[in-house]
């Protein structure tokens, strides 16, 4: 069974750095695309971007390229999402989510749970 | 970018009722579209991909359609469980997403 378990919720102070997690299972993590979705309060989906744990290709979101930083551990079938310097903007539950291939693109098979994040001083 | 646009924002309907949910893209997509269904406080669900193939394990009457640039999400006979925030998304840019902003389907 696929499984896809993100870390806790956050509350930080602006300026403050952040890294979540997504734990992922039941699959083979280094053939598979591992993405992050954005999801502002009472708002729509937003795609942040998305790695290749297998040779870590990264692809940024340009909203996105420059503020986050993406990146897995093989070792532990695990994807990281990443802030050097928070902004209160960035208050918003981020899903990470496995990209399934269909023809030349990927729609999403599986979602994480959600990590909320609050960044408030 | 490719735009993604939902109508209606939200709709209130019955149990019982047929709706149907209208995506339009800013360009051809070649059926590189999705549906996804989010319920309050939970993650999305997928429901069609391809435009109209419906994705295991959900019911059948949920149904897509389309080509090109406009694409449809249609349910028959709504039911209480389907009270919901119902997303397109286009995946023609591999990788590079655009979501529709959504419809509220809600109670009358």
């Amino acid at each position: 069974e696929v499984q896809l378990v993100q870390s806790g919720a956050e509350v930080k102070k602006p300026g403050e750095s952040l890294k979540i997690s997504c734990e992922t299972s039941g699959y083979k993590f280094n053939e598979w695309w591992i993405a992050w979705v954005r999801q502002m309060p009472g708002k729509g989906l937003e795609w942040v971007g998305t790695i290749f744990p297998g040779d870590s290709d990264t692809r940024y979101s340009p909203s996105f390229q420059g503020q986050v930083t993406i990146s897995a551990d093989k070792s532990i079938t695990t994807a990281y999402l990443q802030w050097s310097s928070l902004r209160a903007s960035d208050t918003a539950m981020y899903y990470c989510v496995r990209p399934h291939p269909d023809r030349s693109g990927y729609y999403i098979d599986y979602w994480g749970q959600g990590t909320r994040v609050t960044v408030s001083s | 970018d490719i735009q993604l646009t939902q109508s209606p924002s939200s709709l209130s309907a019955s149990v019982g009722d047929r709706v149907t949910i209208t995506c339009r893209a800013s360009q051809g997509i070649s059926n590189y579209l999705a549906w996804y269904q989010q319920k309050p406080g939970k993650a999305p669900n997928l429901l069609l991909y391809a435009a109209s193939r419906l994705q295991s394990g959900v019911p059948s009457r949920f149904s897509g359609s389309g080509s090109g640039t406009d694409y449809t999400l249609t349910i028959t006979s709504l039911q209480p469980e389907d009270f919901a925030t119902y997303y397109c998304q286009q995946y023609y840019t591999a990788l590079s997403w655009t979501f529709g902003q959504g419809t509220k389907v809600e109670i009358k």
